[in-house]
């Protein structure tokens, strides 16, 4: 399974845009990028994901690069509810549908 | 919003003692799935089903059991708990077409004495 890299924590002012970056420099040409989050223990939550083309919806963007080689989640306005943690997942697009988490990146939003 | 649902969400039980989580969703997926998560660290999946009477171990050794005998319904055993045991597990299932998002539950955490 194709593995990703992300930091492990960041901060981010209340209102300004996160930006979580996440590198998967071994992804196939097939497989898809997740987000997804993870407040405080809760159930993770999915966030958004894409293949190859820049994705938004109502909660953040997806910009992957030309390349594929990494991408990055965009929260437009953190507020301190978003503070959790955040996996970015590529999941191959077989049947079994497994997802590797990974220790993802740890958000915290700052008043 | 997810329908799927955890029970009990806390618990706590002595060493050998035989113990069942239950896990059910409403959304009617094929695809569940039972993850084991220490806290602060990484999600492992213990268990997953692709339909009735299929049930698959996954990437993590565990002790526990499942079955699949609705849709709707995937409950994980321990047939004699340890204090190893202690951990949370989430509960998720996902469909076969669209997104192949996977919806979680809110977990149920365990604590062996």
């Amino acid at each position: 399974d194709a593995k990703t890299t992300q930091p492990t924590s960041m901060d981010c002012a209340e209102g300004r845009a996160a930006n979580l970056p996440c590198n998967h420099s071994t992804i196939s040409g097939n497989e898809y990028v997740y987000w997804y989050r993870q407040i405080h223990s809760q159930g993770p939550q999915y966030i958004i994901h894409g293949l190859k083309n820049n994705e938004t919806n109502e909660m953040a963007s997806l910009i992957i690069t030309e390349d594929r080689k990494s991408s990055t989640l965009i929260l437009p306005h953190a507020t301190l509810r978003d503070t959790a943690v955040y996996y970015c997942i590529v999941r191959p697009p077989v049947y079994r549908n497994q997802f590797y988490f990974g220790t993802g990146t740890s958000l915290t939003v700052i008043p | 919003e997810a329908d799927i649902y955890q029970t009990p969400r806390y618990l706590v039980i002595g060493t050998g003692k035989k113990i069942t989580l239950e896990c059910s969703q409403t959304m009617g997926h094929d695809k569940m799935y039972w993850y084991q998560q220490d806290p602060g660290m990484e999600l492992h999946l213990i268990h997953y089903s692709y339909g009735v009477n299929s049930t698959e171990k996954g990437d993590l050794s565990s002790e526990s059991t499942v079955s699949r005998i609705r849709t709707e319904h995937f409950p994980l055993t321990l047939e004699s708990a340890r204090p190893s045991h202690t951990s949370q597990y989430l509960c998720a299932s996902s469909d076969r077409q669209g997104t192949y998002e996977q919806y979680f539950g809110p977990g149920t955490r365990l604590t062996v004495t």
